[in-house]
Parts: structure tokens; sequence; C-alpha cells
């Protein structure tokens, strides 16, 4: 049972223009959303996250949105530079489930220059 | 500041064996959780522990063990390995039970 999806296994940009990654969830009783960055040989940085009380959030370039009613959240990155390109994960929470994280499978991210 | 350190960062057993994997939270957490990730997937919710005690467990059989130290880093134990269990195993900290997470760049298993 696949709580949190993410449905394009790669996306690829060119430099300079926008970046959007998508995820789903089932779970009714997930309230927090979170993104992560993946490098090579490294472990997940966190990038961006929201509540649920929110439709969107921004920091810098990364802006998360969040469409309750239709179970969808996605990550716009505006411009889109080289050092973007990772694996992206999507990852939610519920109130009750502490720091666990239920994550979905990543989107590769090439930015080409 | 130190981030979270997980040790060994590679790892080669056999099929039957036991392996346990260590981590040090960052200073100041008292929160550590595992995760396995199989290669394609997403990581995958193995154990939360928080002020020593173990606050949740995700689908694993119990050959799967860990526990926390007074100190706050923690150790993951395998025992009876199966091939299904290489993977990357990444350890994540938060300072207190309900906040996000911090990873390490995790200890690569491979179980031949």
């Amino acid at each position: 049972d696949q709580q949190v999806k993410q449905n394009s296994p790669s996306l690829s940009v060119q430099e300079g223009r926008i970046s959007i990654l998508n995820c789903d969830y089932t779970n009714s009783m997930f309230d927090y959303f979170l993104w992560y960055k993946k490098y090579p040989a490294e472990g997940p940085t966190f990038l961006i996250s929201i509540s649920s009380i929110k439709d969107k959030n921004e920091d810098g370039r990364f802006t998360v949105f969040l469409n309750k009613s239709a179970k969808h959240l996605s990550l716009h990155i505006v411009p889109s530079q080289p050092g973007d390109s990772a694996v992206y994960f999507c990852a939610a929470s519920g109130e009750t489930s502490g720091s666990r994280l239920t994550f979905g499978e990543g989107t590769q991210l090439t930015v080409n220059p | 500041d130190a981030g979270v350190t997980q040790s060994p960062t590679h790892l080669i057993k056999t099929r039957g064996q036991q392996v346990t994997l260590r981590c040090s939270p960052i200073s100041g957490h008292k929160s550590v959780s595992w995760y396995q990730q199989v290669l394609g997937q997403g990581p995958q919710f193995i154990f939360q522990y928080y002020e020593k005690e173990e606050r949740g467990r995700g689908n694993f059989p119990d050959r799967f063990s860990a526990r926390q130290f007074p100190n706050y880093s923690s150790e993951l134990n395998v025992n009876a390995l199966l091939l299904g269990d290489s993977a990357l195993y990444l350890c994540a900290s938060s300072p207190l039970f309900n906040e996000k997470l911090f990873f390490g760049s995790g200890t690569q298993l491979s179980v031949l």
C-alpha cells in the first residue's frame, strides 16, 4: 500500500526554466508534508515543508503547493540550476506519528546547462 | 557542528550473519530514527527512539532490533541476514519527538 506516490521517476529541464515535481497521497491523517533532496552517497537533505493548514509555502527558489481536496502536492523550483540535479523525495507524517515519515519513491531531476 | 554520523559507511555480510550499525545524532537531538532504502525506492521507516524509549516501529520482522543509549546514540541490529536486507540504512535525528529529520549519509549493507 503506497500511501505516498511520486508518479514520475525522472524529470529533465533546461537551466533557468521551472521544474515541477508532483506527489500524491492517500492517507487523510497526513497533516505535514516535506520535500527532501538526495545526492548520490549522501543522506536526504531537508528542503521545504508545508502544514495542512496552508496551501503554499515559499523559500527562495522553492515553493510547495498543497491541494488537500485532491491529496496532491507539488514542488516548484524557479529558476532551475544544474546544482539542483538530484533525487527529490516527497514525505508525509501525521500528528500522532512523531517524526515518522512516509516517503514516496523519488523523482530524479536533471537540470541541463 | 557535526551532523548525523553513521558507521560503518559500507559493509559486506553473508546470509545468516548478524550486523550492527551505529549512529550518533546531532548534538542536542534526543530522537533517533532508522530507515531502510532499497535501490529505486524511497526510505522505509524501521524504528524511532526518543529519550531511550522505542516510540514507533515499522513493518519489519523481529530480526530487526534497535536501542538508544544514554548519550542518545543508537544501534540497529539485524539478525539472520537475508539477501533482501541489502540496502542503504539511514539514521536520522531530530531535537524532539515530532520535528523534521536530519539524515546521516547512511550505511550501505550488501548481503551475499
